[in-house]
């Protein structure tokens, strides 16, 4: 199975700041990734496809603040500028080959 | 709207089996596949396996081969996960997931845009 590590496991930032989460798969994946956002309690989010295509359904279009990169074995998240509705927890998923694996996650938490 | 609403929670003993169902709405339900997914307490997302709504065609994560069923009734677009022989590890959140597939340039793309909002399953003696 194609194992997916996320860096860093959490991270402390302000409204406003720019967060960088970084996602390293174990085998060339090319562009097989996916993002998604989980809030408490809540389930997962679809946000970014293909490393780097927002989700842009009705209504649940993805902001443009968020923007994925990447491709390989080294992808990131960036969000540009943090808003208070995105502290939540990160989630990479590698579609390359069966079984999909996912990261261990990356909570985004208010300094 | 498109949605995915599961039902409720669970407790089982050790042993015992839990069905869990995933009613969709707001789309066709034969068009898509659908994945479950389960979450144990404060960790990740794990995947479980995928069916066909269409012709019921599955594919079972390696871990829960043997222990899992996963089903669908097309005159009522539902969806059902079996988990047998239940351990105190499958404590967990499970949702049901839609899969999409997206074409761009050099590949197409499998992505879990709907998720139903989680059943809750609690094994303890």
């Amino acid at each position: 199975d194609i194992q997916m590590t996320q860096s860093p496991s959490s991270l402390s930032a302000s409204v406003g700041d720019r967060v960088t989460i970084t996602c390293r798969a174990s085998q060339n994946i090319r562009n097989y990734l996916n993002w998604y956002q989980q809030k408490p309690g809540k389930a997962p989010k679809f946000l970014i496809y293909a490393a780097s295509s927002l989700q842009s359904g009705v209504p649940s279009g993805v902001p443009s603040r968020f923007s994925g990169s990447g491709s390989g074995t080294d992808f990131t998240l960036t969000i540009s500028s943090l808003q208070p509705e995105d502290f939540a927890t990160y989630y990479c998923q590698q579609t390359y080959s069966t079984p999909t694996t996912f990261g261990q996650g990356t909570k985004v938490e208010i300094k | 709207q498109v949605q995915l609403v599961q039902s409720g929670a669970e407790v089982k003993k050790p042993g015992a089996s839990v069905k869990v169902s995933c009613k969709a709405s707001g789309y066709t339900f034969t068009s898509y596949g659908l994945s479950w997914v389960r979450q144990a307490p404060g960790q990740g997302l794990e995947w479980m396996g995928w069916m066909s709504a269409y012709n019921g065609n599955t594919n079972y994560a390696q871990q829960f081969q043997g222990r899992v069923t996963m089903t669908t009734d097309t005159s009522t677009s539902t969806a059902y996960m079996e988990l047998r022989n239940l351990r105190s590890d499958d404590t967990a959140v499970y949702y049901c997931a839609r899969e999409d597939v997206v074409v761009v340039v050099g590949g197409t793309h499998r992505v879990f845009d709907i998720w139903g909002q989680g059943t809750m399953v609690t094994v303890s003696s």
